[in-house]
C-alpha cells in the first residue's frame, strides 16, 4: 500500500459543486501539504499543515478550504467548483522536527475536471 | 521570497545521450535544493538533493546535480539517457533557516528521450 494515500484519483464534476480531495498518510509524519500541478506552471502551494491545530494558507487559497481531521488525514473542499479549478492535485507529506531534511513524500495525485 | 527558474520546458534528446536540464534560483539566504521526478501518472518522488557539504550530489540512476552558489544554479545532468528517464523533473529551493522548510517549486521540464 502506498504511504500517501489520495481519494478519489479521479473526479468529473459540474461547476458549482462541492468537492472534497482527502489524503491519508502511513508514515507518521506531522506536516502535511497541498499542491496543485497545472501544465507550465508547475506546483503551487494551496494550504499546509504542520500539526492538527495549524492550518496556514499558501499562494493559492482562494477558493479551497482545508481540514486537518487527525495527524494522518487531510482534506481539501473545494466550495463550489469552477471550471479553472481542473486540475492536478497532490497532497505531500514532511517529517518535521530537527532531523528532518526537507523531503516531501507525495501521493500519486487527484485529477479533478470541473465542467 | 524564493523562486526557481527553470530555462527549459521541454528538452528530446536521443537514447545514450547526454543531457542537461538547468535550474536557477533567487534566494538570499542559505537553501536546500533538490530535484524531483515525475513518471506518467504518478506522483513525484525525490531524485536527489543537496543540503550542505559536497557540492556535487549524485543519484542511484546515474543523475547527478552540482550546486553552484556563486551562479545560484543546481543543474542536473546525466552523461547517457534511456527511455525510462522519459519524465518531468522539477526543482525545488527551501529555506531551512525559518524552520518551515516549505518549498517553492520550478514549472517543470519535461525530459523526452527518443530511441
Amino acid at each position: 500500500d502506498a504511504d500517501v494515500t489520495q481519494t478519489p484519483r479521479n473526479r468529473i464534476t459540474k461547476t458549482g459543486k462541492r468537492i472534497m480531495l482527502e489524503c491519508s498518510q502511513t508514515k507518521g509524519h506531522d506536516r502535511m501539504y497541498w499542491y496543485r500541478q497545472d501544465p507550465g506552471l508547475g506546483l503551487r502551494l494551496i494550504y499546509y499543515s504542520f500539526d492538527v491545530k495549524d492550518i496556514n494558507k499558501g499562494e493559492i487559497s482562494d477558493g479551497y478550504s482545508v481540514s486537518r481531521q487527525a495527524q494522518a488525514k487531510f482534506s481539501l473542499s473545494l466550495e463550489s467548483a469552477i471550471p479553472n479549478q481542473t486540475a492536478l492535485y497532490f497532497c505531500a507529506t514532511r517529517k518535521g522536527g530537527p532531523s528532518n531534511t526537507g523531503e516531501l513524500f507525495f501521493g500519486e495525485g487527484s485529477r479533478l475536471t470541473v465542467l | 521570497a524564493q523562486s526557481v527558474t527553470q530555462l527549459d520546458s521541454q528538452v528530446p534528446v536521443f537514447e545514450e545521450a547526454p543531457v542537461e536540464l538547468r535550474c536557477n534560483y533567487s534566494s538570499s539566504v542559505s537553501v536546500y535544493l533538490f530535484w524531483y521526478v515525475q513518471y506518467p501518472n504518478q506522483g513525484l518522488q525525490l531524485l536527489l538533493k543537496y543540503l550542505s557539504g559536497s557540492t556535487l550530489v549524485k543519484s542511484i540512476n546515474g543523475f547527478e546535480a552540482e550546486f553552484n552558489k556563486s551562479q545560484t544554479s543546481f543543474h542536473l545532468r546525466k552523461p547517457s539517457v534511456h527511455i525510462s528517464d522519459t519524465a518531468e523533473y522539477f526543482c525545488a529551493v527551501s529555506d531551512p533557516s525559518g524552520g518551515s522548510y516549505i518549498p517553492t517549486f520550478g514549472r517543470g521540464t519535461s525530459l523526452i528521450v527518443h530511441p
